[in-house]
């Protein structure tokens, strides 16, 4: 099973600050095979990026992805109230397909 | 737009069973994979199974294979997980999710969830 690690757990930020989550896998992902996602209290998760570093419908472009191999992040610039939230990678290209544990983003 | 409708959770005792269902519309439901994602209280996000869009082939995690089975009714554009012998820690939100290609199954589209809570 891959297991995805995500760094720091927890982020408490200001807004217009820039927030950095790092995703590592346990062993080698292929980029277009992870994604991210976000999501809020009561809500299902939301597809923030998925394949190379593509951006969801609707995902505004403070958001941005990147990385490869076993190294990956999200970033997003310029913080805003909204953004707080958990924030998960998910590998899809082994089975299990297995998620991070989350990193909670606290404005 | 795409829609995800979810319905079939409750509280159901150790070892019972309990059917979930998941219905779409908003796109053609055969040309895509489906997935169920689970989601303990306070905890992450499990992937539990997914479907192929030809319904020719499943998988699942080992902590419910031999025990759920996913299906899908093309006709009437649902999806559903059948879940037998349940435990207590198979108490979760459940998820039904569109995987967006079969190249790449991201899941872009959601249910609302139903909570399935195992307890005697």
């Amino acid at each position: 099973e891959v297991v995805l690690t995500q760094s720091p757990g927890t982020l408490s930020l200001s807004p217009g600050e820039r927030a950095t989550i790092s995703c590592r896998a346990s062993q080698s992902v292929r980029s277009p095979y992870l994604a991210w996602y976000q999501q809020k209290p009561g809500q299902p998760p939301r597809l923030l990026f998925y394949g190379d570093s593509n951006r969801a419908s609707g995902i505004p472009d403070r958001f941005s992805g990147r990385g490869s191999g076993t190294d990956f992040t999200l970033t997003i610039s310029r913080l805003e109230p909204e953004d707080s939230a958990v924030y998960y990678c998910q590998q899809y290209v082994y089975s299990p397909w297995t998620f991070g544990q989350g990193t909670k983003v606290q404005i | 737009q795409v829609q995800l409708v979810q319905s079939g959770g409750g509280l159901v005792s150790p070892g019972g069973s309990l059917r979930l269902s998941c219905a779409v519309s908003g796109f053609t439901f055969s040309d895509y994979f489906m997935a169920w994602i689970r989601q303990a209280p306070g905890k992450g996000l499990e992937w539990v199974s997914f479907i192929s869009h030809e319904n020719d082939y499943a998988d699942y995690s080992d902590s419910v294979k031999g025990r759920f089975t996913i299906s899908r009714d093309v006709a009437n554009n649902s999806l559903f997980l059948q879940m037998n012998s349940l435990r207590v820690d198979d108490s979760a939100v459940y998820y039904c999710a569109r995987c967006k290609g079969a190249v790449t199954p991201a899941l872009d589209y959601w249910g609302q969830g139903a909570l399935v809570t195992v307890s005697s």
